[in-house]
């Protein structure tokens, strides 16, 4: 069973809507959290990154939140564009080198 | 664009074929790591390399192998194809192998090669 659980697998939005994709996760012990948006065929973009003691961290209209203690993290998408149409992962690392990704959420965004 | 760069961009094969794919890292970096994405999954660790040794390995067979040369590129062989081995293969280099106490992210992948096994 994936340690990190992404939901939905997929969704369409509208141009200029909002959007929340979620990250449930089992991973133990946890270090820190990072969210990626992969554009077709190429490599993943880290977006943000948290640690055990971060609630909530943005990067321009990404903003991601984290409960460790669900082991819960959500990635909500402002004001989408059609430039935000691609696969959305979850990653979540150990106290060591070890990562564990998300099967990632696409997003289609239409205008 | 990161400035992890890597070739093929595609790449062709048969059944029992050989590859070798080819990865440079960031400048800076000496950490390499591989990764396997199939079709609609996330990545897969296959490997790490830090300063010329393998740091770590995931659940990859022995035909999975790799090498870190004194620049810190690096290359992924993969022996004996298999039609499950069709997938995107991806590289990321980091300054460390652990960047446990940091609060950025300095892994950066680059675009990949996209294998196919025919």
């Amino acid at each position: 069973k994936n340690q990190v659980e992404q939901s939905p697998q997929s969704l369409i939005i509208l141009e200029g809507k909002n959007c929340t994709l979620q990250c449930n996760y089992t991973v133990s012990p946890f270090s820190n959290l990072r969210w990626y948006k992969q554009d077709t065929g190429r490599g993943p973009v880290s977006l943000t990154i948290m640690t055990f003691s971060e609630n909530t961290k943005s990067n321009g209209r990404y903003t991601a939140t984290l409960d460790a203690d669900t082991k819960q993290s959500s990635l909500h998408i402002t004001a989408s564009q059609l430039s935000d149409s691609a696969s959305y992962i979850c990653v979540v690392r150990r106290n060591d080198y070890k990562l564990s990704f998300g099967a990632g959420t696409t997003v289609t965004v239409r205008a | 664009e990161t400035g992890v760069t890597q070739s093929p961009t595609h790449l062709i094969k048969t059944r029992g074929q050989q590859v070798t794919l080819r990865c440079s890292s960031q400048s800076g970096h000496n950490t390499v790591s591989w990764y396997q994405q199939a079709l609609g999954q996330g990545p897969q660790f296959i490997f790490q390399y830090y300063r010329e040794e393998e740091n770590g390995r995931g659940n990859f067979p022995p035909r999975f192998s790799g090498l870190q040369f004194p620049n810190y590129s690096s290359e992924l062989n993969v022996n004996a194809l298999e039609l499950d081995d069709s997938a995107l293969y991806l590289c990321a280099s980091s300054p460390t192998p652990n960047d446990l106490y940091l609060t950025t992210d300095t892994q950066y992948f680059g675009p990949g090669t996209r294998l196919t096994v025919l």
